[in-house]
């Protein structure tokens, strides 16, 4: 029982590069989502999936997107990379509903030069 | 005013030590609550969910205040492994799925 995944754990572009950071989880949950964390700004919502085939924007979606692939996978696009999207990502899921837990996964570190 | 408050320290203690943290909240509608624990360069955890009669776990005593809108984390003889980021969580009510996370509490235990 691996919890959650994401794939690549650190990864440098250039400006206007385009890349997919993978996320899948093997607990069953319904809902997953997306953050980023940036120092002293804690963690930001940028979408969420509430179940599969669902998708919706957060706190900070510009410059993203996502696609929930099937209940387990749930991808998050950078379709022009800029520099204000260097950060920690994490992807998380959780069982659906208000009071249930988020797991997460190890996240993956992101530098555009 | 914020929806999650937390005070981001550093709280610097000596190993042995008691320390508290609190955690303002403010939807008073709010359906649940939890303490995460963030290493340095990890992925958050959960440490323990907080529940209205108040919990314990080993040195760890989560409590909630529902008139105040806060919540608190006890942590009685601290320990060098202590040391890391403490993240309160508050889930809304409704239909919303998305929790509201504190920007976090730094906690330092030294020798």
């Amino acid at each position: 029982n691996a919890g959650v995944t994401q794939t690549p754990k650190f990864q440098v572009l250039k400006t206007g590069q385009s890349m997919t950071l993978q996320c899948a989880q093997d607990m069953n949950h319904n809902s997953m989502y997306w953050y980023r964390q940036d120092p002293g700004m804690g963690l930001r919502l940028i979408y969420y999936s509430a179940s599969e085939g669902t998708t919706d924007k957060g706190e900070v979606p510009n410059g993203y997107n996502v696609s929930r692939l099937n209940k387990r996978e749930f991808s998050l696009r950078l379709e022009s990379a800029a520099p204000s999207q260097t950060s920690v990502y994490f992807c998380a899921s959780s069982v659906t509903g208000q009071l249930y837990e988020q797991y997460f996964g190890p996240g993956t570190r992101l530098t555009v030069t | 005013r914020k929806e999650v408050e937390q005070d981001p320290g550093p709280f610097n203690v000596p190993e042995g030590a008691t320390v508290a943290f609190n955690c303002t909240y403010s939807n008073s509608a709010s359906q649940s609550f939890f303490w995460y624990r963030q290493d340095c360069r990890k992925e958050p955890k959960l440490l323990m969910s907080v529940y209205s009669s108040g919990n314990e776990d080993g040195r760890f005593t989560a409590q909630l205040n529902r008139a105040s809108q806060y919540i608190s984390l006890l942590i009685r003889d601290s320990k060098l492994s202590d040391s890391a980021t403490y993240l309160c969580v508050v889930n809304p009510p409704g239909g919303s799925y998305i929790p509201t996370f504190g920007r976090g509490t730094s906690l330092i235990v030294h020798p």
